[in-house]
């Protein structure tokens, strides 16, 4: 079936460092990516997202590329600030094509944060 | 109002309480969803609600039960918890079943505490 993996944390950084956290998928069909980030004691927001293969999501400096030949979605951001720390999910969604009502599936996330 | 929200934020309940968790969208979406998201495990996926009927149901035991009036709003009503219930409960909801892709919104969450 379909699953998202991602790194384990926790990550810790120093500010103005950079950053990489690694998300691979399982999916049939054409999934979509998405990376979402959790602030502590909120729920989650969308970071941002691709739909197709070679597409590039970027937002507030972070990117990621869907790459379906390495079945990759790299979640990477050049300097990272304190405000960055937060708990970060990859999230596919699998399509009807696919046999599904296009759910979201989530990895387990990955806590990030950044030190002065 | 804007986005999603859910009240209440916060919930400390007995296990033989019975109490409700409300969401609320504003975005005119279609579908709604109810998420456990207890700490060191994934988040999990409860219930789907599209156009109002329930379209999913991951295997939740009966002592939750979810109820959607309408597109707006989405329920989740407790009654004789168990400690490990105890997480936060995310709401979220999306335009509905796309072909393309399916982004939800979240909603801040309530944190149920069962003692």
């Amino acid at each position: 079936g379909n699953s998202v993996t991602q790194m384990e944390g926790p990550v810790t950084l120093s500010e103005e460092a950079f950053l990489t956290i690694n998300c691979t998928y399982t999916a049939t069909g054409y999934p979509s990516l998405f990376w979402y980030v959790q602030y502590p004691g909120e729920g989650l927001q969308l970071l941002l997202k691709a739909t197709k293969a070679d597409d590039k999501g970027s937002n507030k400096g972070f990117e990621a590329t869907y790459r379906k030949e390495t079945t990759s979605f790299h979640l990477e951001k050049g300097s990272v600030q304190v405000s960055d720390s937060a708990v970060y999910f990859c999230a596919l969604s699998d399509t009807p094509l696919g046999g599904s009502q296009g759910n979201l599936i989530f990895g387990k996330g990955t806590k990030l944060s950044v030190k002065p | 109002e804007t986005g999603v929200t859910q009240t209440p934020r916060h919930l400390v309940m007995g296990m033989t309480n019975k109490k409700s968790l409300k969401c609320e969208q504003h975005l005119g979406h279609n579908a709604m969803y109810w998420y456990k998201q207890s700490a060191k495990k994934p988040l999990e996926l409860m219930f789907v609600y599209n156009f109002k009927e329930q379209t999913e149901n991951n295997s939740v035991p009966s002592r939750f039960s979810p109820e959607c009036p309408n597109s707006s709003h989405l329920f989740l009503h407790l009654h004789t918890l168990q400690p490990e219930d105890s997480a936060l409960y995310l709401c979220a909801s999306s335009a509905g079943p796309s072909q393309y892709y399916n982004e939800q919104f979240f909603g801040p969450g309530t944190r149920l505490t069962v003692l």
